[in-house]
């Protein structure tokens, strides 16, 4: 069962805030975030484990809620560098993904 | 180090073709997977390994095949090609599969698939 993110596709101008979704019908041991720019492979982000732990990566951060079984990915004053596909991956063996969210910064 | 090298790039085959996808890492990565990538589809699982001798099927495992004689190689096998396997293959591994919820994903570039 792949987690379900939303929202599907996001349109930012520099400097705006964004949040991505993701929740999953499985119970969860953690949730890995990736980031694919356009015709390139995905990279990794963070791994998010239980314990509702918040980890960062340069001005993105990411919440964990493994009661409701679902994580949260926040983009603070977004860059035009951060435009590409976001992917989360649920922690268990093996890993699926959702269907990804398109995020776009424009200037 | 090489990381995930995926061999070829890009390749164009005829409907009933049979081909080899070559997926490598030299990171002594005990878990290896291949997905594939649709538009609007994200990336689905089609085989999975976690550890030499040992595969397992994925999401969509229909029409393809997998081996891992070696630690480091996961070859993928098209039998018979079909145009509903026109994708892009993506492998990846990470390092411990007893951590697997602990160990990221490293990814190869990736093969551009169309078959006709």
């Amino acid at each position: 069962q792949q987690p379900v993110q939303s929202p599907q596709a996001v349109i930012l101008r520099e400097g705006e805030d964004a949040v991505i979704n993701c929740s999953s019908s499985k119970a969860l041991y953690s949730v890995h975030w990736y980031r694919q720019k356009h015709g390139e492979a995905p990279v990794f982000l963070m791994i998010l484990l239980k314990g509702g732990e918040q980890k960062g990566h340069e001005k993105i951060s990411a919440s964990f809620n493994e009661k409701k079984q679902q994580s949260s990915l926040y983009l603070t004053a977004s860059q035009l560098s951060y435009s590409g596909t976001y992917f989360c991956g649920s922690g268990n063996t093996p890993l699926v993904f959702g269907k990804g969210t398109r995020l776009s910064v424009i200037a | 180090n090489a990381g995930v090298t995926q061999t070829p790039k890009f390749q164009v085959l005829k409907t009933g073709q049979s081909m080899t996808l070559q997926c490598a890492q030299d990171m002594n990565h005990e878990y290896m997977s291949w997905y594939r990538q649709d538009p609007g589809m994200g990336l689905r699982l089609i085989h999975y390994s976690v550890g030499a001798g040992i595969t397992d099927q994925g999401e969509v495992p229909n029409g393809y095949n997998v081996s891992r004689s070696t630690t480091e190689d996961f070859p993928l096998r098209l039998l018979s090609a079909a145009p509903s396997q026109t994708s892009v293959y993506f492998c990846a591994s990470s390092y411990s599969i007893r951590k697997s919820y602990n160990s990221p994903l490293h990814f190869g570039n990736g093969t551009r698939l169309t078959v006709t």
